[in-house]
């Protein structure tokens, strides 16, 4: 079956620093990949995503790149903002499933 | 602006009520799903629907039951809540068809029950 694996938080940052929150799957097929973002008090939202090998995702200064050979999909930031601080979830889909596999979460705080 | 919807954001019950949550989305999708967060456990899966009238259960779907009678909502029931039951419920839809590896799920802002 399809599985993720994300590090476990909470990842504590100060405002400006390096953020990476690993993220590794097992699936059968060739999976889409995606990271939601969920702020407090809010429904997930998607962040990211990447359909095929070596596809970058994007958005709002966060980064992922599809790694086939590695099966990751890391999420980066090159300067976390106190903003930014909420509970990150990589997730996958693969064909032929209605339903996609999520991690666990990791929640990340900014501090100032 | 694309939108799914939750009848309440928060909702207190009493142990052995009926509870009914509502999930209403606008953008046509085929596919619609009923999840419980819980701290520590993540998204749990109750059930979800591809189709009108259609239900498959999910991994927890013990207590609970669904109703689907229009495309556009999705119920979920509690038919005797416990205070096990107490939690963040979350709805969300996605999109079927020949493209639906690509497709995202888009969530409400979820229901936080609380069962007495």
């Amino acid at each position: 079956g399809n599985s993720v694996t994300q590090m476990e938080g909470p990842v504590t940052l100060s405002e400006e620093a390096f953020l990476t929150i690993n993220c590794t799957y097992t699936a059968t097929g060739y999976p889409s990949l995606f990271w939601y973002v969920q702020y407090p008090g809010e429904g997930l939202q998607l962040l990211l995503k990447a359909t095929k090998a070596d596809d970058k995702g994007s958005n709002k200064g966060f980064e992922a790149t599809y790694r086939k050979e590695t099966t990751s999909f890391h999420l980066e930031k090159g300067s976390v903002q106190v903003s930014d601080s909420a509970v990150y979830f990589c997730a996958l889909r693969t064909g032929g499933s209605y339903i996609p596999t999520f991690g666990r979460g990791t929640s990340l705080i900014v501090h100032p | 602006d694309v939108k799914v919807t939750q009848s309440s954001r928060y909702l207190v019950k009493r142990t052995g009520e009926k509870v009914f949550l509502e999930c209403v989305q606008d953008m046509d999708h085929e596919n619609m799903f009923w999840y419980r967060q819980d701290p520590g456990l993540g998204l749990r899966l109750i059930y979800f629907s591809y189709d009108v009238k259609m239900k498959e259960k999910g991994d927890i779907p013990e207590g609970y039951s669904v109703s689907r009678e229009k495309k556009e909502r999705f119920s979920l029931i509690l038919e005797s809540a416990s205070t096990n039951q107490t939690s963040m419920y979350l709805c969300a839809s996605s999109a079927s068809g020949t493209s639906a590896i690509y497709n995202e799920q888009f969530f409400g802002p979820g229901t936080r029950l609380t069962v007495l």
